[in-house]
């Protein structure tokens, strides 16, 4: 069946200040993708959706996609404590549905 | 801010028990999603539904139900628990626009089974 793949692949341990590069990769062709935010025991936030492979920024937030590599990157830039937490992407499985395959998710942990 | 309640927030269940799984969404969403989170596996869809008195199956619907009676409210009913199933459930609610549907999650359920 269809895969999402996040890299890195279990936790990211970074200084506060640094920028984070987090990736996945998708075993198929991809209507759209999304980043989510999840705190330790919390409920999801949306961070970013990109339909058709478009770039997307908020914020300090930027995802992009490689739609020939079947790939997307969420960037943060200048890091923050309060930015540690789990972050999982997914793909649609039809278009403008919520019906999501997520990656398995990466821990972000910034240092002071 | 859209708002999706679920309850319990904690629950543990004994194997071949029956348990439900409730959730509640004040956006007046069509769409309602169940989801399982488990370590290595992210999140994984069980059921969905697109209005009141619709429910469809999702990735993994094996030894789970749905029920939707109102636009709502979105249960899970596990009718006979197993081991397999302690896990974390979210529940989400959506409605594709123009162009792109966001989720809104609730807290989760932390199901417990013996």
């Amino acid at each position: 069946g269809q895969q999402v793949q996040q890299s890195p692949p279990a936790s990211l341990v970074l200084q506060e200040g640094e920028n984070a590069e987090l990736q996945c990769t998708y075993s198929t062709t991809l209507n759209s993708m999304q980043w989510f935010y999840q705190r330790p025991g919390g409920r999801l936030v949306s961070l970013l959706y990109s339909p058709s492979w478009a770039e997307q920024r908020g914020g300090r937030l930027t995802s992009s996609a490689a739609s020939n590599e079947s790939r997307s990157s969420l960037h943060i830039s200048s890091s923050q404590i309060t930015d540690s937490g789990t972050y999982l992407c997914a793909m649609d499985q039809n278009y403008n549905q919520g019906k999501l395959i997520f990656g398995q998710g990466t821990k972000l942990s910034i240092k002071p | 801010e859209a708002a999706v309640t679920q309850s319990p927030r904690n629950k543990v269940a004994v194997t071949g028990g029956k348990v439900t799984l409730s959730c509640n969404q004040t956006n007046n969403h069509n769409n309602m999603y169940w989801y399982r989170q488990d370590t290595g596996h992210g999140l994984r869809l069980i059921h969905y539904s697109y209005g009141a008195g619709s429910t469809e199956k999702g990735d993994i619907p094996d030894g789970y139900k749905a029920s939707r009676p109102s636009q709502e409210n979105f249960s899970l009913i596990l009718e006979l628990a197993t081991p397999s199933q302690t896990s974390v459930y979210f529940c989400a609610s959506g409605d594709a626009g123009d162009s792109a549907e966001t989720l809104y999650f609730g807290s989760g359920t932390r199901l417990t089974v013996l």
